[in-house]
This record gives structure tokens, C-alpha cells and sequence, in this order.
């Protein structure tokens, strides 16, 4: 199986910071790549999809980027409301697999 | 509105099975894959498998096969998850999740139900 590595597993930063999260697999996945947020106690919630595109309502300080097995998802300028775990997954076939997610923090 | 609503918590003994239903309202059942990913306490989220509602046909993932089994009623536009041979590892939050377009087996998931504790303690 495809196996799906994020890092950093947690970072502080703070508000109007550029955030980086980087997600690498271990075998090419073309751009079946999409970002999830889950706020504690919450739903997962899609951020980007296809590995670039914003799902509906996502805020635009969201980006996403990356192909075959390098990925990255950006927060242009890390708000309070961010603070959250994000995970990456993997879909271009079963099984599907996440990250082990990454843990935003405010500083 | 698109909705995905799930049956309740659960406490179960070990050894016993759970089954968790999810109910999808808002869109043509038939016309979406439906997954499940359990996410343990403080832990990461994990593929269960996935069931075609069109056709009732299922993918599982390897750690969980011949313990899962999911079905659907079309009737009542709703999933059924079951897993047996419970044991302490399996306690989790059990999510149904609907994937973005229909259009491939396995998607992103835009549409998620709202959770199933499901508990296995002695």
C-alpha cells in the first residue's frame, strides 16, 4: 500500500503567518491528492481536492500544490480559526490512505 | 440540503458486532460511493472500505476484511456498516462519508456524517 507521510506533525505559528504543511507519498499518485481540516470534536472537513482545487467555500488563503508524490498545502496568513489538524489523502485507488495529520497551533 | 445523519453511540463487550447506518438525504443515493474512515481517540483518520449504493458492491480495506461488511437499502437511501469480533482496539468515532462527484471509485470525501462513537469495553 501507498503510504502517505506529512510534516511537520505539529507547528505553532503566528496569526498572519505564511504556513507551509508538506505531504509526501511513497509511490506517484498523479495529483489524487486532496487536504482535510478537523477542527477538535469536529467533521473533517475538505479543503482541496485534485491537489490544487478549493473545494466551495474554502476560504483563498488556502492553496494546494504539488504532483506525482511531493504535495504541499499553504495558509497564506494563518487566522485564529485555523487552528486545527490537517490530513492529507491519497485516493487515486484503493485503498485509500491519510496522513498521519499535522497539528496548527497559534503562537 | 445534502446530509449524511447516523445512528447513535454504541457500547458493545468484546466479541460482539456493531452495526452503524447512515441515512443520506439532498441527492440521488445511487448516484454517489460511500465510504467509511474510524478515527480511534487522539489518533489519525482510517479507510474502512467502500460500497457502491447503485449496485451494493464493496472494496475493504485488507486490515479489516472478513470482519466488515457493508450494505445499503435503497428504500431508505441508507448505508449499514458492521464490524464483529469486537475488541478494545475498535473503540473509535465510525464516519460515513460521501465522495466529491460519483464519477470514480475512490474520491475525496466532500460529505461526511456526524459521527458514531462506537465504545468496546467489558
Amino acid at each position: 500500500d501507498i503510504q502517505m507521510t506529512q510534516s511537520p506533525s505539529s507547528l505553532s505559528a503566528s496569526v498572519g503567518d505564511r504556513v507551509t504543511i508538506t505531504c509526501r507519498a511513497s509511490q506517484g499518485i498523479s495529483n489524487y491528492l486532496a487536504w482535510y481540516q478537523q477542527k477538535p470534536g469536529k467533521v473533517p472537513k475538505l479543503l482541496i481536492y485534485a491537489a490544487s482545487t478549493l473545494q466551495s467555500g474554502v476560504p483563498s488563503r488556502f492553496s494546494g500544490s504539488g504532483s506525482g508524490t511531493d504535495f504541499t498545502l499553504t495558509i497564506s496568513s494563518l487566522q485564529p480559526e485555523d487552528v486545527a489538524t490537517y490530513y492529507c489523502q491519497k485516493y487515486n485507488s484503493a485503498p485509500v490512505t491519510f496522513g498521519q495529520g499535522t497539528k496548527v497551533e497559534i503562537k | 440540503q445534502v446530509q449524511l445523519v447516523q445512528s447513535g453511540a454504541e457500547v458493545k463487550k468484546p466479541g460482539a458486532s456493531v452495526k452503524v447506518s447512515c441515512k443520506a438525504s439532498g441527492y440521488t443515493f445511487t448516484s454517489y460511493y460511500m465510504h467509511w474512515v474510524r478515527q480511534a481517540p487522539g489518533q489519525g483518520l482510517e479507510w474502512m472500505g467502500i460500497i457502491n449504493p447503485s449496485g451494493g458492491s464493496t472494496s475493504y480495506a485488507q486490515k479489516f476484511q472478513g470482519r466488515v461488511t457493508m450494505t445499503r437499502d435503497t428504500s431508505t437511501s441508507t448505508v449499514y456498516m458492521e464490524l464483529s469480533s469486537l475488541r478494545s482496539e475498535d473503540t473509535a468515532v465510525y464516519y460515513c462519508a460521501r465522495d466529491v462527484c460519483g464519477c470514480r471509485e475512490t474520491d475525496a470525501f466532500d460529505i461526511w456524517g456526524q459521527g458514531t462513537m462506537v465504545t468496546v469495553s467489558s
